[in-house]
């Protein structure tokens, strides 16, 4: 399975934007970066997807580098409630064993501070 | 829209005693997970349905581990028996389908926090 690497933690203020990096240099042509949350005392939630250009929801923005080897996630106004561990996670959409599936790493872990 | 449903939330025994989880995933979904997460590290998948077929379970100790989804629904994971390395979270999640579409994303429950000791 492709790889990723993050930070094990980062800090931010709340009300402040917050970048999550992560690096994929190993990514194929067909992965996709997904990135998910995991607030304390919950199961994990989706957050942003993209394959190759920037994506932006309700949520958060998500930046792609021209080579796909690295991603941010970006959080434009961080608040207390986005305290969580974010995971950057490459889903295959290739065939065997791998296609579709989500391989956690151990994520970043965002501490907001008020 | 109601989300995934895992019960019970929390669970202590002894070791080499049994243990039984229970899922109910979003309706409508085909396609259900059950995952380990151990304190301090990202989930890991143990077993993955297609409706109540079995599509990979590679990482499940079969040994010790079992789980089953009648009816292409519900789905309860077993510990028989439990030893102490088992102490860790077990995470349900459903998508609507096996496939890696755009749209196909995983929709995790609570969780059951197991302790063995």
């Amino acid at each position: 399975d492709a790889k990723t690497t993050q930070p094990n933690s980062m800090e931010s203020n709340e009300e402040e934007p917050v970048h999550l990096p992560c690096n994929h240099s190993t990514i194929s042509g067909t992965d996709y970066i997904h990135w998910y949350r995991q607030l304390p005392s919950q199961g994990p939630e989706y957050v942003i997807h993209g394959l190759t250009s920037n994506v932006n929801n309700r949520m958060a923005s998500l930046a792609i580098a021209e080579d796909r080897k690295s991603s941010t996630l970006i959080l434009h106004r961080a608040t207390l409630r986005d305290a969580a561990v974010y995971y950057c996670i490459l889903r295959s959409l290739a065939g065997g064993t791998s296609y579709g599936k989500l391989t956690f790493g151990q994520g970043t872990i965002l501490t907001v501070h008020p | 829209e109601a989300g995934v449903a895992q019960s019970p939330r929390y669970k202590i025994i002894e070791k080499r005693q049994s243990v039984a989880f229970w899922c109910n995933p979003i309706s409508g979904h085909a396609t259900l997970y059950w995952y380990q997460q151990i304190l301090g590290q990202g989930p890991k998948l143990l077993i993955q349905f297609q409706n109540n077929g079995v599509v990979d379970d590679s990482q499940l100790p079969k040994d010790r581990f079992s789980a089953e989804r009648l009816k292409g629904v519900d789905s309860t994971l077993k510990i028989q028996p439990a030893k102490l390395e088992d102490s860790a979270v077990y995470l349900c999640a459903s998508s609507p389908s096996l496939g890696a579409d755009t749209k196909n994303i995983q929709y995790f429950g609570a969780g059951t926090r197991l302790s063995v000791l």
